[in-house]
């Protein structure tokens, strides 16, 4: 197991168009995380779920981003009609239930232009 | 009032000295603390973590937590430029999910 995977690394697009980012988590974590973190600031929470299962959104989460998580294994987070202003990175992290910390992916840097 | 306050730095430190990076927190009911290094470019990843008032050691590192004054510090001793990196404060909220500062830059120079 090599960790929390996440692809792409960077992703370009133009503004309006639609991207999605893939976290393959550690394996025998039950627990994935979203986080987006911009320039100078922490990350910040964005969705979790345990298993398959959503189970909590952030505010931040407008209704252009949806992310899923579809057989308990890796997850996808797809931002529609993208803004300059969704630029930043997009960490995955994961966890076991109760385990409290969590382990981040390398993350996925968007531009958007 | 932001959930968890941290002083942005820099803090210059010279090698082999003693950093002290501080953050506070709001909801007094909070009870796991961690603290994650994030070199620039990169992620963050875990170098501490604390449930109990008092400090915790490992290695050069040393947590400590007040839960009385709400706040939580990290020491690192022998300090070198390898520990530059921004350090993150967070707080463990529901579903295991962390609330983080905005981080403390530490600059360690020779």
């Amino acid at each position: 197991d090599t960790g929390v995977s996440q692809n792409p690394r960077h992703k370009i697009t133009k503004r309006g168009q639609n991207v999605t980012f893939r976290c393959d988590p550690i394996s025998e974590h039950n627990r994935l995380y979203w986080y987006r973190q911009t320039l100078g600031q922490g990350p910040e929470f964005l969705t979790y779920f345990q298993n398959e299962a959503q189970l909590e959104k952030s505010r931040l989460l407008s209704d252009r981003f949806s992310a899923e998580r579809p057989k308990g294994s890796f997850s996808t987070l797809e931002i529609q009609r993208t803004e300059q202003g969704d630029s930043a990175m997009y960490l995955c992290a994961s966890s076991e239930e109760g385990q409290g910390f969590a382990t981040f992916g390398s993350g996925t840097r968007l531009t958007v232009v | 009032q932001k959930e968890v306050e941290q002083n942005s730095g820099p803090l210059s430190v010279p090698e082999g000295a003693i950093a002290s990076l501080n953050c506070t927190y709001s909801d007094r009911v909070s009870q796991s603390f961690f603290w994650y290094r994030q070199y620039s470019g990169k992620s963050p990843e875990l170098i501490m973590s604390i449930y109990s008032n008092g400090d915790k050691e490992d290695g050069r590192f040393t947590a400590q937590l007040n839960k009385a004054s709400q706040y939580v510090s990290l020491l690192i001793r022998d300090s070198q430029p390898s520990d530059s990196a921004t350090y993150l404060c967070a707080v463990k909220r529901g579903g295991d999910k962390l609330i983080f500062g905005t981080g403390t830059r530490l600059q360690v120079f020779p």
